[in-house]
């Protein structure tokens, strides 16, 4: 099992460019998240999903766009992107609200 | 916007030590708390997920506690080896409404077992 795929695992951007981030999961899983990991804040919820067709705001959704068309995928778009956008980017897949969430590898994004 | 404590920020032991650290979370709404390890490099790692006041958890020589109605859990890890090194997270998550599932980490205690 490949688990929580992310792609691309680093990426250089310029101001006002635009990209998407690609999460794919092949554990059946119903319940997906982004998250943005900054130096010594920990990680923040951007967006989650808890099924096809339904998405929700996290705790610092302002600049990002998600959608969730299947199960499998829960790519996350940037459309113009800012300074304050660059981070590691996580996807996460889990079973349920109260199952262990399993993470992805992560994408190191910079905006120049 | 909740509010997840871990203490200590960071920790120093040597091999054989034994160690704890502690997440403070809110005491209302309690639905569900995680535990992660996460290696430098790597992805975090499910530890456990616990959801009953007064839940113990126990994998190999890592073990945890909770107690909701006070709004803390303990990680504890009995006889540090240096594998151990990484960064432990929390997570909690409430109850009601769209809030199940959401996740809301702590900084993470970063544990240093030195040979």
């Amino acid at each position: 099992n490949a688990g929580v795929t992310q792609t691309p695992k680093f990426r250089i951007l310029k101001i006002g460019q635009s990209m998407t981030l690609q999460c794919t999961q092949d554990m059946n899983h119903n319940y997906m998240y982004w998250y943005r990991q900054d130096p010594g804040m920990g990680l923040k919820l951007i967006y989650y999903s808890v099924g096809a067709g339904i998405t929700d705001k996290g705790e610092v959704p302002n600049g990002y766009n998600v959608s969730r068309s299947t199960t499998e995928d829960f790519p996350l778009r940037l459309e113009l992107a800012a300074p304050s956008q660059t981070s590691v980017y996580f996807c996460a897949s889990s079973f349920g609200p109260n199952q262990p969430q399993h993470f992805g590898d992560g994408t190191r994004l910079s905006i120049l | 916007i909740l509010n997840v404590e871990q203490s200590p920020q960071s920790l120093h032991v040597q091999e054989g030590d034994s160690t704890n650290f502690t997440c403070s979370f809110p005491s209302s709404n309690f639905y569900a708390l995680h535990w992660y390890r996460w290696e430098t490099a790597k992805s975090p790692e499910a530890l456990f997920v616990m959801t009953l006041n007064g839940d113990e958890k126990k994998k190999g020589r890592i073990s945890a506690t909770l107690n909701t109605k006070e709004g803390y859990s303990y990680l504890y890890i009995k006889g540090s080896q240096p594998e151990d090194s990484a960064t432990y997270l929390c997570a909690f998550s409430s109850a009601g409404g769209t809030s199940y599932g959401k996740l809301t980490f702590g900084q993470g205690t970063i544990l240093t077992v030195h040979p």
